[in-house]
C-alpha cells in the first residue's frame, strides 16, 4: 500500500532553515512527483509547490519562491522540502502529498508540525 | 490569482440529516475542483475530483457537483464519521489553492 511517512516535529528559531523528508514506499516513486502543502493552526491547507521524482523539475507557489527548495532522491525514495529564513508565521504543519502533476492528492504523509519560536 | 470562497463556515446538523456545502471560485475553474474532508490531527482525504468523481473507497452519500465557478458537495445522510472539516481546492490554474473550509459539526 502507498505510504508517505515524513521527518518529526521540528522547533527552529526566527531566521533559521528546516528541512523536511517524505519517504515514499508502496509505488514506484520515480514514476510520481510529489506536492508539499502547509497549514497554518485553523486555517485552510496552502499549496507550495511541487517536484517530479522523474526528472526533479519543480513548480513553486509565488509566495514560497524565493525560500523553498524541493528535492528527490531517488536511492532511498525520499523527497525534501526545504524552507529558509524562517518566520513565527512559518508555524505550521507540512504535509508531502503524492502528485502525478494533476494536482489532485490521494496520498498524504502523517504531517510535520514545524514550530517556530525565539 | 484564483480566489475559493466557501459557505457556510460552520454547519451544525444532525446525524442522518443531509448536508449542502458550497464553494464558489473567483473566476472559471471549468470542473477542476476537488473536496477534501479534514478531521482533527489528520492529514486531508480526499473525496471527490474533478467537481464529481468520487475517489476509490469514497461511500455513495458523498457527491459533488458544479462547473465554472459554483460547485457543490452534498452528504446525502450525515454519519457519525462525517464530522469534521471540507475544503475545496481548485487545480485549474496556478497556484492550485485551497478554500477556508466549511466545519460540520453536531447539533
Amino acid at each position: 500500500q502507498v505510504q508517505l511517512v515524513q521527518s518529526g516535529a521540528e522547533v527552529k528559531k526566527p531566521g533559521a532553515s528546516v528541512e523536511v523528508s517524505c519517504k515514499a514506499s508502496g509505488y514506484t516513486f520515480s514514476n510520481y512527483g510529489i506536492s508539499w502543502v502547509r497549514q497554518v493552526p485553523g486555517q485552510g491547507p496552502e499549496w507550495m509547490g511541487w517536484i517530479s521524482a522523474y526528472n526533479s523539475n519543480t513548480n513553486y507557489a509565488q509566495k514560497f519562491q524565493d525560500r523553498v527548495t524541493l528535492s528527490t532522491d531517488t536511492s532511498t525514495d525520499t523527497a525534501y522540502m526545504e524552507l529558509r529564513s524562517l518566520t513565527s508565521d512559518d508555524t505550521a504543519v507540512y504535509y508531502c502529498a503524492r502528485d502525478p502533476g494533476t494536482r489532485v492528492f490521494t496520498y498524504w504523509g502523517q504531517g510535520t508540525l514545524v514550530t517556530v519560536s525565539s | 490569482e484564483i480566489v475559493l470562497t466557501q459557505s457556510p463556515a460552520t454547519l451544525s446538523l444532525s446525524p442522518g440529516e443531509r448536508a449542502t456545502l458550497s464553494c464558489r471560485a473567483s473566476q472559471s475553474i471549468s470542473d477542476y475542483l476537488a473536496w477534501y474532508q479534514q478531521k482533527p490531527g489528520q492529514a486531508p482525504r480526499l473525496l471527490i475530483y474533478d467537481a464529481s468523481y468520487r475517489a476509490t473507497g469514497i461511500p455513495a452519500r458523498f457527491s459533488g457537483s458544479g462547473s465554472g465557478t459554483d460547485f457543490t458537495l452534498t452528504i446525502s445522510s450525515l454519519q457519525p464519521e462525517d464530522f469534521g472539516v471540507y475544503y475545496c481546492q481548485q487545480r485549474s490554474t496556478w497556484p492550485f489553492n485551497f478554500g477556508p473550509g466549511t466545519k460540520v459539526d453536531i447539533k
